[in-house]
């Protein structure tokens, strides 16, 4: 049972590249959500998703795109990448939405943006 | 905006000592409390999810504590090993919205 798989673990981008930052979870867990943690801060929420087929903004949504096309994936996209994306980027499930079930969190994927 | 406090932001002491982190959080319309356990270079992972007030929960050496009519919750550890260095977390929810993460403890237990 692997749960929760990013991909990438290290990424280096030029400034005005775009990539997709990739999340799967084998748990059939419906919520998946996207975060970035910065120095000093906690992990700010970017886009979630309650089901396949529905997305929401977060918390910083701004520079990123989301689409849950299935259950099992969840692909953060950076359409125009800024040095300001620099972060680590974590993606999470859990089995409902309403934040009384544990989130289960995959590796990271530690961006750079030059 | 919700604010979810940690304090310290970072702890130091030897094996064997015990400690105890505290998780501030806005006291109206409580629904959840989380705290994670995040070791550097893996991801991190949930030690508990409390939800009524004066819940205590526990783990091996570690245990938590939870006040949601002042807005607080406690996490101890007792005779602290190394492999307990790590960043610890909590986040807060209020009912059908997301978890907001406090900025975490880093603590680092000499041997």
């Amino acid at each position: 049972n692997a749960g929760v798989t990013q991909t990438p673990k290290f990424q280096v981008l030029k400034t005005g590249q775009s990539m997709t930052l990739q999340c799967a979870q084998d748990m059939n867990h419906e919520y998946m959500s996207w975060y970035r943690q910065d120095p000093g801060m906690g992990l700010r929420l970017i886009h979630y998703s309650v089901g396949a087929g529905i997305t929401d903004q977060g918390e910083v949504p701004n520079g990123y795109n989301v689409s849950r096309s299935t259950t099992e994936d969840f692909p953060l996209r950076l359409l125009s990448a800024a040095p300001s994306q620099t972060s680590v980027y974590f993606c999470a499930s859990s089995y409902r939405g309403t934040s009384n079930t544990e989130a289960f969190f995959g590796q990271g994927t530690r961006l750079t943006v030059v | 905006i919700l604010n979810v406090e940690q304090s310290p932001q970072s702890l130091h002491v030897q094996e064997g000592d015990s400690t105890n982190f505290t998780c501030s959080f806005p006291s109206s319309n409580f629904y959840a409390l989380h705290w994670y356990r995040w070791e550097t270079a893996k991801s991190p992972e949930a030690l508990f999810v409390m939800t009524l007030n004066g819940d205590e929960k526990k783990k091996g050496r570690i245990s938590a504590t939870l006040n949601t009519k002042e807005g607080y919750s406690y996490l101890y550890i007792k005779g602290s090993q190394p492999e307990d260095s790590a960043t610890y977390l909590c986040a807060f929810a209020r009912y059908g919205n997301k978890l907001v993460f406090g900025a975490g403890t880093i603590l680092r237990v000499k041997s």
